[in-house]
This record gives C-alpha cells, structure tokens and sequence, in this order.
C-alpha cells in the first residue's frame, strides 16, 4: 500500500441497507478524515479522528458512523442508507508536517435507490 | 457562519496566465490551503500560506491577506494538464479545514 486506500471503488445501495466504506493508510499519520463531495458543494466533514481511540463529528454528521481501533483504519459506517446519501466520499489523512496538509484516497462513488 | 467564495467556472488559454481568487469568512484562521482535483480524481495539495504575502512554487504561485480575507492562485505558462478544479480551504480555529466549492477551470489551446 502507498498512501490511502478506499473500497469499494463505486457501490450501488438500496435505501434502508447498511454499509461500511473502508479506509486504509500506511503513511502512521494520527489524522484522519471523511468528506462527503457533492456537485456544487465544497467538501463537507463527515467525521474526523485526531488519533487512534478518539474520534470526532464534522459538519453532517447525521447518519454516519465511524470507529478508529488503530492508526491504520477509519471505516464510515451508513447505519440506514438514504438516497440523499449520494455522493462521493473520500478519506484522507493529515501529515504532522508544518503544513498538516491532508492526502486524499481516492474516493468511493456511493448511490444510494 | 464560515463560507469559502470562489468563482465556478473560469477559462483561460494555453500559454497565457490565470488569476484564481478566494474571499473567506471563518471562525478563526490557521492557514489557507489550495488543491487540484483533476475530473474524477482525488484532491492534491498545491500550497499552503499562513503569513501576509505571496509564495511561489514553480508555475504556481499563491497569494494571501489575511486582513482582506483574500487569497488568489496565480497559474503561470497554462498548459492543458492544468484543466481541474481548483479548491479553496481554510483552517479555522478548530484546525479543520473549511472548503470552498471550487473553480473548475478550462483550458482552450
């Protein structure tokens, strides 16, 4: 692995059903982020987690989920998916560099019927 | 509340030189940050300025008043590879990052 990787690439969902996106990075960076991208919209904060054990709510929150066991993991769990779940999500991690920039995956295409 | 402006769209030539700006309100700042998203891709880090004044890195250069609530991305010498979005970001006093929708920016030859 190098960097952040996303499964599943793109999913369809059926309202009502649960989903787990999976979140892997191997780059030991404390942070880590979910966004949700939707046309038109700036990216919008999910949930972050500022280190393993602690995690924490963003922006929309409502709906979602997460868990940090460990440095390496940050799934995003859809409890009920709803159609206006749809959207682009993607994960990223910060360095703990002086510019904390954050890395992106590259994202999981969710549609939700 | 926080809100992150830049234009939607903007198109520009090959060759030539485009000016991207970005107005922010924010609760707090700690740095503004600007990123790439080429279509379908993920977002990649471009700059990142804190302090009053312009800072320059190769074809790109980025500009920041905090005073103003203003920052603009210079692209220099545009080549075809340079058609994405660009985004807009602001740590606020939170150290989260506030996002603007970004400009999608075409380039024509």
């Amino acid at each position: 692995i190098a960097g952040i990787t996303q499964a599943p690439t793109s999913q369809i969902l059926a309202a009502g059903r649960r989903m787990t996106l999976r979140c892997t990075q191997d780059m030991r960076h404390n942070a880590m982020y979910w966004y949700r991208q939707d046309l038109g919209l700036g990216l919008r904060l999910i949930h972050y987690s500022n280190t393993a054990g602690t995690t924490g709510k963003g922006e929309v929150p409502d709906g979602y989920s997460v868990s940090r066991a460990n440095t390496d993991d940050f799934p995003l769990t859809l409890a009920s998916a709803v159609p206006s779940q749809t959207s682009v999500y993607f994960c990223a991690s910060s360095s703990d560099g002086d510019y904390n920039e954050q890395f992106f995956g590259p994202g999981t295409r969710l549609t939700v019927l | 509340g926080q809100n992150i402006d830049q234009p939607t769209e903007m198109t520009a030539t090959e060759g030539a030189i485009v000016q991207i700006n970005c107005t922010y309100q924010t609760s707090g700042f700690n740095g503004l940050f600007w990123y790439q998203q080429h279509a379908g891709e993920a977002p990649t880090f471009l700059s990142y300025n804190v302090l009053d004044g312009l800072e320059e890195k190769g074809r790109f250069s980025s500009f920041l008043s905090r005073s103003k609530g203003y920052s603009y991305l210079l692209l220099k010498e545009l080549q075809m590879k340079d058609s994405a979005s660009y985004l807009c970001a602001v740590r606020d006093s939170n150290y989260q990052l506030i996002w603007g929708a970004g400009t999608k920016l075409i380039i024509k030859p």
